[in-house]
């Protein structure tokens, strides 16, 4: 079956780096995906990852190692607003419709 | 703009009234999904739909019914809701099923079952 693993919360202050991790199970993997999700609100696209290595998007960046089967969001600068839920989501080829299979998101709180 | 819509955005309801929430996308995606988001269990896909009149289970879809008639619209059905299905829940939308497209999410409808 698929597993993600995400910590349920963490905290930093502003200005600081934060990384945040997902390991994941999954027979079929084709891609990684991670969301920001403010409270409330739909979740909105950061990354996606389907190589080995960094991408790098302004202050956000996703690494992926897929022998490893672990991924980490890091987040640069932080600011206030960055307070919000983050979602690893894994694409499975053998999942029904090659559905998205979501953690259960870490929820980071900023504060100054 | 190019957009997931839904409505209603907040529902009250009771135990048995049959409901339907939409969910519209101006996008011309081929694939649609329904999802719920509860405390602590993340987002569970309901169902989805590869194209028009092509949908299918997700991993939670008892009590829930959809159709998919036309292209760029997706109703999610509850025949008889109960207290269990009370939820947030989210429409999504990506140009094909796989790949690298990420999927585009509706603002969500906030459901309460008395």
């Amino acid at each position: 079956g698929q597993n993600i693993d995400q910590p349920t919360e963490m905290t930093a202050t502003e200005g600081a780096i934060v990384q945040i991790n997902c390991t994941y199970q999954t027979s079929g993997f084709n891609g990684l995906f991670w969301y920001q999700q403010h409270a409330g609100e739909a979740p909105t696209f950061l990354s996606y990852n389907v190589l080995d290595g960094l991408e790098e998007k302004g202050r956000f960046s996703s690494f992926l190692s897929r022998s490893k089967g672990y991924s980490y969001l890091l987040l640069k600068e932080l600011q206030m607003k960055d307070s919000a839920s983050y979602l690893c989501a894994v694409r499975d080829r053998n999942q029904a419709g090659t559905a998205l299979i979501f953690g259960k998101g870490t929820t980071l709180s900023v504060s100054s | 703009e190019a957009q997931v819509t839904q409505n209603p955005r907040y529902l009250i309801t009771v135990t048995g009234k049959k409901l339907t929430v939409t969910c519209s996308q101006n996008m011309n995606h081929e694939y649609m999904s329904w999802y719920r988001q509860d405390p602590g269990l993340g987002l569970r896909q309901i169902y989805y739909s590869m194209n028009v009149e092509v949908t299918d289970k997700g991993d939670v879809p008892e009590g829930y019914k959809v159709s998919r008639k036309e292209k760029r619209n997706f109703p999610l059905i509850l025949e008889s809701p109960s207290p269990n299905q009370t939820s947030l829940y989210f429409c999504a939308s990506s140009p094909r099923a796989g790949g690298r497209e990420t999927q585009y999410f509706g603002p969500g409808t906030r459901l309460l079952v008395l």
